[in-house]
């Protein structure tokens, strides 16, 4: 079966540049979550899209931003990235309109900051 | 608000006995909790799932999990602990919309030989 896509697996920047994180959910998937898991712990969410809308907002800085496009896909933009944005990115996405309450994830995207 | 507690931060047990992995939930209705394991530098996969059916709930790689309302808890268990079970497993609860996960800070799970 079709899992969610995330790329790129790593990505290796420097402080104070940019990066793009993409996420390609379940087909079908009209909902994204994207989640932030720093060494050693537990997952933080960081905001959601539910038909390109944002749905909800958790601990996402202001320096990062996100959108969902048409094809359900999403973005999440980072800039002027400090040490401490490195982390696992985790992308999930689910079926609302199912009022499916299951979020599949993604295998990560790996930003390590130098 | 909703939140999950995982008491336990390491669990250590031999190989072929009893796994228990503990996880008590906060939430102000009654909540979607949900147990998901990450083998390390891996994703996080879907173990079970309780969504107000049945209180004791059967997942993959014969794990199961009991919602207990009185204690409100959400344990996970396993009868037979196997050495690809080594990992770390994060209880996590839902809010009402499913807009959102709260993830627990995690159980890594040590399986000796």
């Amino acid at each position: 079966a079709a899992g969610v896509i995330q790329s790129p697996r790593h990505l290796i920047k420097e402080k104070r540049e940019t990066a793009t994180l993409k996420c390609y959910p379940i087909p079908r998937h009209d909902t994204v979550y994207w989640y932030q898991q720093g060494p050693g712990q537990d997952p933080q969410f960081l905001i959601s899209f539910y038909e390109k809308m944002q749905s909800d907002k958790g601990s996402i800085p202001d320096r990062f931003s996100a959108q969902q496009f048409s094809d359900y896909h999403s973005e999440l933009n980072m800039s002027s990235l400090e040490l401490g944005d490195s982390a696992l990115y985790f992308c999930a996405s689910s079926l609302e309109r199912e009022r499916t309450d299951t979020q599949y994830f993604g295998p990560g995207t790996r930003l390590t900051v130098l | 608000a909703q939140s999950v507690t995982q008491l336990d931060s390491h669990v250590s047990v031999s190989e072929g006995t009893p796994v228990l992995l503990r996880c008590n939930y906060s939430s102000s209705y009654s909540p979607s909790l949900f147990w998901y394991v990450q083998h390390p530098n891996k994703g996080l996969q879907l173990l079970l799932k309780y969504t107000s059916a049945a209180t004791l709930v059967k997942g993959i790689n014969g794990f199961e999990a009991e919602f207990k309302k009185s204690e409100t808890s959400f344990h996970l268990t396993k009868p037979s602990a196997h050495m690809s079970d080594a990992a770390e497993y994060f209880c996590v609860v839902s809010d009402r919309n499913f807009n959102k996960f709260y993830f627990g800070s995690g159980t890594k799970l040590n399986v000796k030989p």
